[in-house]
């Protein structure tokens, strides 16, 4: 098993461009997240899916749209992409576990974007 | 406001070396405590998951114990190897327990030096 897998690993955008990150599961997993990671500071959640079809926002969710259309795929999107979006993206994938609430997620590599 | 603070920010060690890094929570109600490794470059890897009821959790050299009347967590690491430098990231998710309210600490950075 691949387990969480992220593309692209890096990026490098111009300000006002557009793109999609994309992030796949092969654990048949009901729950996926979309997290950045800024120096300093902790996990932020932008967006995530209780199952496919159905998304919902977190904590930081301006400037981001996102898409489940199939179980093992999340997709994060950029409109137009802000140096304030620099950041690293990671991509996370849980089967809740609603006797215990372990809910336990793992994590993709990341994927280190750049906005100029 | 619920928070997880995690001490010191930052630690270098000698390897062989033991070390207890902490994790101080506010989260009320609460569900369950993570601690995850987060070696440079890539995605947090969990390393153990305690609930309220459970007050300490082994894997390996790596032995967390929690406090819940206190609301504080450690993780011990015995003898430590280079491979150990990473950061270690406390997690905590509450009694409501919603996929989106999971709380993360800013993490320690541990360096193990030869």
């Amino acid at each position: 098993n691949a387990g969480v897998t992220q593309t692209p690993k890096f990026r490098v955008l111009k300000t006002g461009q557009s793109m999609t990150l994309l992030c796949a599961q092969d654990m048949n997993h009901e729950y996926m997240y979309w997290y950045r990671q800024d120096p300093g500071m902790g996990l932020r959640l932008i967006h995530y899916s209780v199952g496919e079809g159905t998304t919902a926002k977190g904590e930081v969710p301006d400037g981001y749209n996102v898409s489940r259309l199939k179980k093992q795929n999340f997709l994060l999107g950029l409109e137009s992409a802000a140096p304030s979006q620099t950041s690293v993206y990671f991509c996370a994938s849980s089967y809740p576990d609603r006797k215990s609430s372990y809910n336990e997620q793992f994590f993709g590599p990341g994927t280190r974007l750049t906005v100029l | 406001k619920n928070q997880v603070e995690q001490s010191p920010q930052s630690l270098i060690i000698l390897e062989g070396k033991n070390c207890t890094l902490q994790c101080n929570y506010t989260v009320s109600p609460f569900s369950n405590l993570r601690w995850y490794k987060q070696d440079t470059g890539r995605g947090p890897v969990s390393l153990t998951i305690m609930t309220f009821s459970e007050n300490t959790k082994s894997n390996g050299r790596y032995t967390a114990t929690l406090d819940a009347d206190t609301k504080q967590s450690s993780l011990h690491i015995t003898a430590s190897q280079l491979s150990d430098s990473a950061s270690y990231i406390c997690v905590v998710i509450p009694g409501y327990s919603s996929a989106s309210k999971i709380i993360f600490g800013s993490g320690t950075r541990l360096s193990i030096r030869p």
